[in-house]
């Protein structure tokens, strides 16, 4: 059973396109993450919920909204894609935000192509 | 703010061959640090960790000591194998974030 999972896998899209990528998460974690891959592999997180509620939300364009319906859940959506917002997307969740030695497990990823 | 610095690669090396990837923060006090490993077309799993000074992570053959007085966490492993290919990352963990450094790609020959 996978414990982080993300739909889809791949996604090819044009711009000013809207789409979204799901995440759930059935290790009943508190946390939950999105994180960005760029081309050359660096991570950055770009937001962070807790029990449903925003903590982080790093400067990350207005166009991009996340929602979380419940704490197993955490939603990416994003508007009037362009092409700079290729990249693969991480969903990832921790047991509890802010613990020492908390460890993050991450989902497979999904790679967004904007043409 | 926190960050992490990693050597840059591609580092490759033989089968069998000792491996080190240097592993350096900047952090405020003392924070938990990790390494993950990212395999081709896959998400990111936790190799191993270390919450305090001279805690050593251990994982499949690979370790990391934290090391407080030269800020550190390398990570080596004694004899590598074509299938520890891979991108692996560094990281702390800053208030409620992971902070990552950059990668460093290994290739391993036959």
């Amino acid at each position: 059973d996978t414990a982080v999972s993300q739909t889809p896998k791949y996604l090819v899209t044009q711009m000013g396109n809207d789409k979204s990528i799901k995440c759930e998460q059935n290790l009943g974690h508190d946390t939950m993450y999105w994180y960005k891959q760029d081309s050359k592999k660096f991570l950055k997180i770009m937001f962070s919920y807790n029990n449903k509620e925003l903590i982080i939300n790093e400067t990350v364009p207005n166009r991009f909204s996340p929602k979380s319906p419940d704490k197993a859940h955490l939603n990416l959506h994003i508007n009037s894609l362009e092409l700079g917002d290729s990249a693969v997307y991480f969903c990832a969740s921790s047991l509890r935000t802010g613990w020492r030695g908390t460890e993050a497990f991450f989902g497979q990823g999904t790679r967004l192509t904007v043409v | 703010g926190n960050s992490v610095t990693q050597m840059e690669g591609p580092v490759t090396l033989s089968e069998e061959a000792f491996l080190t990837i240097n592993c350096t923060y900047t952090a405020t006090g003392y924070p938990s640090l990790f390494w993950y490993v990212q395999y081709p077309g896959e998400g990111l799993q936790l190799l191993l960790k270390a919450t305090k000074a001279d805690d050593k992570g251990s994982n499949k053959g690979f370790e990391a000591t934290y090391r407080k007085e030269t800020t550190s966490f390398h990570l080596e492993k004694g004899s590598v194998q074509v299938s520890d290919s891979a991108v692996y990352f560094c990281a702390l963990m800053d208030g409620n974030k992971l902070v990552f450094g950059a990668g460093t790609i290994l290739r391993v020959k036959s």
